[in-house]
């Protein structure tokens, strides 16, 4: 079956910006997590979404990061005024569920490569 | 707070050689999971392994192994044979249980190139 795709692949911005990344999990994953990975900071956990609910935002960098998910299925993020320092690779990895005791592997996708010029 | 730690930047070796990249992680929960995940040049994440805290068999899958020791807080994995196909960046990540949490904890990574 199809893995988890994000569109688009690269993206150039001029910095101040507003720019879109979107991620379309695996069918049927109801989780579906935001890394972000740059060279000085590995990967970084920036939001996660069960269902449509975000329960925690709290690994967004700033208020210029927002994130949604509608249906349950494809999510948007989104940095707003963008900053040289957002420049990164973008994953979006999704998963069968989180629950108690569940632990579910999560499968990424390929990433959007931002940089902000 | 949890942590991963994977000490070695960069591995270089030959084909056929074998080659362990080491993880070592922090936690404070006794119920946790351990995860190993390569990144070709492609960039893809891919899944390789999980490990729950209450099972520290060893684990091998081909000419992968992962060794886990929780008296030294380590899970190690071993690539025996290497071959160039292997060259990739290499994850380790931790998961604390219970079941509201889902964050993956990343190691900064280990980056393997097999020459041939």
């Amino acid at each position: 079956g199809a893995g988890v795709s994000q569109s688009p692949s690269n993206k150039v911005t001029e910095k101040g910006k507003d720019v879109e990344l979107r991620c379309d999990p695996i069918s049927g994953h109801t989780a579906l997590y935001w890394y972000r990975q740059s060279l000085g900071q590995g990967l970084e956990f920036l939001i996660y979404f069960q269902g449509n609910s975000a329960p925690d935002k709290s690994g967004l960098p700033s208020d210029r990061f927002s994130a949604e998910r509608t249906g349950g299925s494809v999510s948007t993020l989104t940095i707003q005024r963008t900053q040289q320092e957002d420049s990164a690779v973008y994953l979006c990895a999704s998963s069968l569920a989180v629950g108690t005791g569940g632990i579910y592997e999560q499968y990424f996708g390929p990433g959007t490569r931002l940089t902000v010029t | 707070a949890q942590k991963v730690t994977q000490a070695q930047t960069e591995i270089s070796v030959v084909e056929k050689e074998d080659v362990t990249l080491d993880c070592v992680y922090e936690t404070r929960d006794t119920t946790y999971y351990l995860f190993w995940y390569k990144q070709p040049p492609s960039g893809e994440l891919v899944f390789l392994i999980r490990r729950n805290s209450f099972d520290e068999q060893n684990e091998i899958s081909g000419r992968y192994s992962w060794n886990f020791q929780k008296s030294t807080s380590s899970f190690n994995f071993t690539i025996t044979a290497s071959q160039v196909v292997d060259s990739a960046v290499y994850f380790c990540a931790l998961k604390e249980g219970g079941g509201s949490n889902y964050k993956l904890t990343f190691g900064k990574g280990t980056l393997l190139t097999v020459n041939p």
